[in-house]
């Protein structure tokens, strides 16, 4: 099941750059997706969200981007802190018969360097 | 703010020994869930439940798993006769509805012996 692909397990940026986290998938009935923060030895922790009727969503520091004839996402960063490091996972809910179910990517770790 | 709460935080297990994961979902929630992420892979989704049912399980949730809303505020997961490859952590998540996210807590880890 690889409906919702992370393919770069890991991460690096400087302090006060831009991370930039990609996503892709491949189920186009996908309304909507989510990003999620993990640090260790926690549960995932809801970041912010994008419906698919819309191409961008920004919050704070964070704008997730979509790109649905790409069936691409990202997660962008601005600027990066050292409390940001932790694994980020995408994810999009699978709707049936009136339940939700996430499918989740793999998770990039992203590790902010001072 | 209000949180999805797990205990315990770690579970050892003999294999073949029932085990029951227990969660508090967030109050006024009403769709309870669980995952579980085996050492190295993804979070992958076990069960859904609402209004005092299973909505969906996936196929890793056979006959050895059954989930229960005891009373208005628990929501566990028991495993019949735990198995090496039950080793994992267990999340519980619980959402509110509508186009609200699910929150996750802290998990369980499980580990077989």
């Amino acid at each position: 099941d690889q409906q919702v692909k992370q393919n770069s397990p890991s991460l690096s940026v400087q302090e006060g750059r831009i991370s930039i986290l990609n996503c892709d998938y491949t189920n186009s009935m996908f309304d909507y997706f989510l990003w999620y923060k993990k640090y260790p030895a926690e549960g995932p922790t809801f970041l912010i969200s994008i419906s698919s009727i819309k191409d961008k969503n920004e919050d704070g520091r964070f704008t997730v981007f979509l790109n649905k004839s790409a069936k691409h996402l990202s997660l962008h960063i601005v600027p990066s802190q050292p409390g940001d490091s932790a694994v980020y996972f995408c994810a999009a809910p699978l709707i049936i018969q009136g339940a939700q179910k996430l499918v989740f990517g793999q998770g990039t770790r992203l590790t902010i360097n001072p | 703010e209000p949180e999805v709460t797990q205990t315990p935080s770690h579970q050892v297990t003999q294999m073949g020994q029932e085990v029951i994961l227990r969660c508090v979902p967030i109050s006024n929630h009403l769709y309870f869930y669980w995952y579980r992420q085996i050492l190295g892979q993804k979070v992958e989704f076990l069960v859904s439940f609402y209004n005092n049912e299973i909505s969906e399980k996936s196929e890793i949730f056979d006959d050895q798993f059954s989930v229960e809303r005891p009373d208005g505020s628990n929501f566990t997961l028991k495993i019949r006769s735990t198995k090496l490859e039950d080793s994992a952590m267990y999340f519980c998540a619980s959402r509110a509805g509508g186009g609200q996210p699910q929150h996750f807590g802290d998990g369980t880890r499980l580990s077989i012996l």
